[in-house]
């Protein structure tokens, strides 16, 4: 089992750009969460996938955005790129049968913003 | 006032010695509250969670709530170098997780 996988590892993009960061879902799981950890901090919940729709949605502004694909993996997406997006941004998936205590995180995405 | 407070540390002790960490929450309405370990350029592992007011014990970890005070707790005896790593409590609400800052632990040999 692969465990839940996160593409790109590393990504450099300038201030203005747009980026998409990728997440396959653990076997069996269908729920998709996304969050974003800054720097010497926790993470924060962006918003959470599933059936294809945002179910829930953190405290971010509408230039992140997301998606879900029929096969139960998701991307994030950020337009218009501030400095302040540097993190690592991290994907967890979980099963809708089950609570969040379940809740299996990727390695996360390093995202700098230049 | 955050929702989680967690003292960021760092903490540094010596192998075998025993480690508490500490978090403080505002928010009664939590359901569950889970202790995370976050080694370097890896994503959060989950150790422990509970829901109760109480210890839970799991080997050398032993996770500790009290709702009426909003402390948890997570002790790790007979620390190891392994164990060095940054700690994360957590609390669940509505299906999302509420983290706290983080505590960086080292454990010297």
């Amino acid at each position: 089992d692969a465990g839940v996988t996160q593409s790109p590892t590393h990504l450099i993009k300038t201030r203005g750009q747009q980026v998409t960061l990728r997440c396959s879902p653990k076997s069996g799981h269908d729920t998709v969460s996304w969050y974003q950890q800054a720097l010497g901090q926790g993470p924060q919940f962006i918003f959470q996938y599933y059936e294809e729709e945002e179910r829930q949605r953190g405290n971010f502004p509408d230039r992140f955005s997301g998606h879900q694909f029929p096969n139960y993996s998701s991307e994030l997406n950020v337009n218009a790129l501030l400095l302040g997006d540097s993190a690592l941004y991290l994907c967890a998936s979980t099963n809708s049968g089950g609570a969040n205590t379940e809740a299996f995180f990727g390695q996360g995405t390093r995202l700098t913003v230049v | 006032q955050k929702e989680v407070e967690q003292d960021p540390g760092p903490l540094s002790v010596p192998e075998g010695a025993i480690v508490s960490l500490n978090c403080t929450y505002s928010n009664s309405a939590f359901q569950y509250f889970m202790w995370y370990r976050q080694y370097s350029r890896k994503g959060p592992e989950l150790l422990m969670y509970t829901y109760s007011s109480g210890n839970k014990e799991d080997g050398r970890f032993t996770a500790q709530v009290d709702k009426s005070s909003k402390y948890i707790s997570l002790f790790i005896r007979d620390s190891q170098p392994s164990d060095s790593a940054t700690y994360l409590c957590a609390m669940m609400t509505t299906d999302k997780l509420i983290f706290g800052t983080g505590t960086r632990l080292q454990v010297f040999p």
